[in-house]
């Protein structure tokens, strides 16, 4: 199963761009990278996956270097409202039991 | 209009009793899940199930037990209750199309204390 490693937390300040990094250095080709976000007494709810390169949608965008070793989750422009915990999964896209949340990185939004 | 609903939300029962938690989703996936989140936050899958198979992480104790009664129900029963089951449970779902790997749809959780 490939580990991931993300900071424990970080803080911004309203209408920056906070980057989130993982590393996955032991990542399968078969792997996906995906992240959630958890609100306190909420469950988790997806933001957004990939493979590989870069994908965007309307809430972040997520950026995969060649090796794949690592990802970043950048949320353009953060609110109040973008504080909570997120967390990388690296998993067999065959396999969805193969996917493990790890401690997550704790946002902090400030105004 | 939740897709995936459980119940209850909280949960206060003494040590050694039985008790269920129900989720449903309404999302006509094919597969769902059970997750305990500790009290550090750790989200550790319990179990994860569709109409052909079910897989158990195999730390989980065998005093909990997942029941489907049909493909949008999964209920988790635990026996037995100890101390350490105090945390928050979460259901999830997740399509099957196209091979895993899909983003899986939590409930928002049933948090569960023992006295």
């Amino acid at each position: 199963l490939a580990k991931t490693t993300q900071p424990i937390s970080m803080d911004s300040y309203e209408g920056q761009e906070v980057n989130i990094t993982c590393s996955h250095n032991n990542i399968a080709t078969n792997d996906y990278i995906t992240w959630y976000q958890q609100f306190p007494s909420q469950g988790p709810r997806f933001i957004i996956q990939g493979y590989k390169t870069k994908v965007t949608n309307e809430v972040a965008s997520l950026f995969i270097p060649a090796d794949r070793k690592s990802s970043t989750l950048s949320l353009p422009r953060v609110s109040l409202s973008d504080t909570a915990v997120y967390y990388c999964l690296v998993g067999d896209r065959f396999n969805n039991n193969d996917m493990r949340f790890g401690a997550g990185t704790r946002l902090t939004v400030k105004p | 209009d939740t897709a995936v609903s459980q119940t209850p939300k909280y949960l206060v029962t003494q040590m050694g009793n039985d008790k269920s938690i129900k989720c449903e989703q309404n999302l006509g996936h094919d597969t769902m899940y059970w997750y305990k989140q500790d009290s550090k936050k750790f989200l550790k899958i319990m179990f994860s199930y569709n109409n052909k198979e079910l897989i158990i992480n195999e730390t989980v104790p065998n005093r909990f037990s997942p029941k489907s009664p049909d493909k949008a129900h999964l209920n988790l029963h635990i026996n037995s209750l100890e101390l350490g089951d105090s945390a928050v449970y979460f259901c999830a779902s997740s399509p099957r199309d196209r091979g895993g790997n899909q983003p899986q749809h939590f409930g928002d959780g049933t948090r569960l204390s023992i006295l």
